[in-house]
């Protein structure tokens, strides 16, 4: 199962909003709109950020949404902070042929 | 309030197999699974797979199988993962977490992570 496809990098100044993509497949990304996204600090588990795709967990700033097009989920984080500057991970499941959950390679966040 | 905490660092050697523990409070363990997901040094997360705490279903990564087991016992609230014929690449981060399962795939709490490292 090969992995979803996300930019390494993106970067953004304090106040602004960026938006990270997750590209996959029709058997995966497309067939459900159950993609999660989670938050990384060095030397930190992950923490999840977004689930289902749009809906965020209890104590999670509105800043961070999710949404899903076609085959491409995203991550939009608006009026960044410094606190946001983390990897970015987002995950879907692979479809009922193989029963895999599969992960996006990272985005490496940069606030400015 | 909902916690995993696995077992601490271990270091093999190649050829060796290593089994790491993961136990839950704080909620009912039954009512979930767990995912098992690794992090090679500098590298991006992946998922290696999943155990129904409810029935001891399993889905496994491909590239894995035949190399690993996961289990649990509901009697502790502890899941475990053992990962045999340990190569080097197999260094990494090894992390539990609480999942739904497929399809959902939502991994709401993570343990800290024990690191692994495969070394002769």
């Amino acid at each position: 199962q090969s992995a979803l496809t996300q930019p390494a990098s993106v970067s953004g100044s304090p106040g602004q909003s960026i938006t990270i993509s997750c590209t996959g497949t029709s058997s995966d990304v497309g067939s459900y709109n159950l993609v999660s996204w989670y938050q990384q600090h060095p030397g930190k588990a992950p923490k999840l950020m977004i689930y289902e795709g749009s809906k965020r967990p209890s104590g999670v700033s509105n800043r961070f949404s999710g949404s899903k097009s076609g085959n491409t989920a995203s991550l939009t984080i608006s009026g960044l902070q410094a606190e946001d500057e983390a990897d970015y991970y987002c995950c879907s499941y692979a479809g009922s042929s193989t029963f895999e959950m599969v992960f996006g390679g990272g985005t490496k966040l940069t606030v400015l | 309030q909902v916690q995993l905490v696995q077992s601490g660092a271990e270091v093999k050697k190649p050829g060796a197999s290593v089994k790491v523990s993961c136990k839950a409070s704080g909620y009912t363990f039954t009512s979930y699974g767990i995912s098992w997901v690794r992090q090679a040094p500098g590298q991006g997360l992946e998922w290696m797979g999943w155990i129904s705490a409810y029935n001891g279903n399993t889905n496994y990564a491909q590239k894995l199988q035949g190399r690993v087991t996961m289990t649990t016992d509901t009697s502790t609230s502890t899941a475990y993962m053992e990962l045999r014929s340990l190569r080097s690449d197999d260094t990494a981060v090894y992390y539990c977490a609480r999942d739904d399962g497929p399809p959902t795939v939502t991994k709401d709490y993570w343990g800290q992570g024990t690191l692994v490292t495969v070394s002769s």
